[in-house]
């Protein structure tokens, strides 16, 4: 069974601050993982995908990563400002057999303070 | 294009009501997705839509009726809903077949539904 945490579960920080958001999975035979942005009541807005042969990705001032071996994949934003204010949502596209399905986590909150 | 639409953008509906959600995707995708997002939740995976067949239904009571007449569109029919069902339903699509790919899903804005 696979099991995904994120941590913490809320996070408020001054602007201009980098952070790091993280993201732990217990079974370590995933397929990718992706990061996803949701503003309050609004859809998800996919971020970064990372394929398990990959170590990192990078987009603006996002940058993901992820460590199989340990279970964990981490989500770090440069510089950060009010409007990167949303919930980020970590998933693993994880299976038996090859039949892979999205495996979430609770998300982090995340609150940028001007 | 990489966007996933969906209609209406909130609805509010009776518990006699028999009403549709609609998603449409222009990325030349063939799996479809529905899921379900109560507040402060991660989704949850409804059903799922592999070149136009249903795939995977996760036990959905069957006042849900999903309907994928194309490629590009996928329906949610509601019917005699409950209270409880008020949520967020979020559309998603992906390359290839679903599930066995594990292709990345690209998500619409949602529709917001209030069941009275």
């Amino acid at each position: 069974k696979q099991e995904v945490t994120q941590i913490p579960a809320a996070l408020s920080v001054p602007e201009g601050e980098n952070l790091v958001l993280n993201c732990s999975f217990t079974d370590s035979a995933i397929y990718n993982l992706q990061w996803f942005r949701q503003d309050h009541g609004k859809g998800l807005t996919s971020l970064l995908l990372i394929q398990s042969s990959q170590r990192e990705q990078t987009s603006g001032r996002l940058n993901a990563s992820l460590d199989k071996s340990s279970g964990r994949s981490t989500l770090y934003i440069a510089a950060s400002q009010p409007g990167d204010s949303a919930t980020y949502l970590c998933a693993v596209s994880w299976g038996i057999d090859s039949n892979y399905q999205l495996i979430w986590g609770a998300g982090t909150k995340l609150i940028i303070k001007p | 294009d990489t966007e996933v639409t969906q209609t209406p953008k909130h609805l509010v509906m009776g518990m006699t009501n028999k009403k549709s959600l609609k998603c449409e995707q222009h990325m030349g995708h063939r799996a479809m997705y529905w899921y379900k997002q109560k507040a402060k939740k991660p989704p949850e995976l409804m059903f799922v839509y592999s070149y136009e067949k249903l795939s995977i239904n996760e036990s959905v009571p069957s006042r849900f009726s999903p309907e994928c007449p194309n490629s590009s569109l996928l329906n949610l029919h509601l019917h005699a809903l409950q209270p409880e069902d008020s949520a967020l339903y979020l559309c998603a699509s992906s390359q290839g077949q679903a599930y066995r790919q594990g292709n990345e899903q690209f998500f619409g804005p949602g529709t917001r539904l209030t069941v009275l």
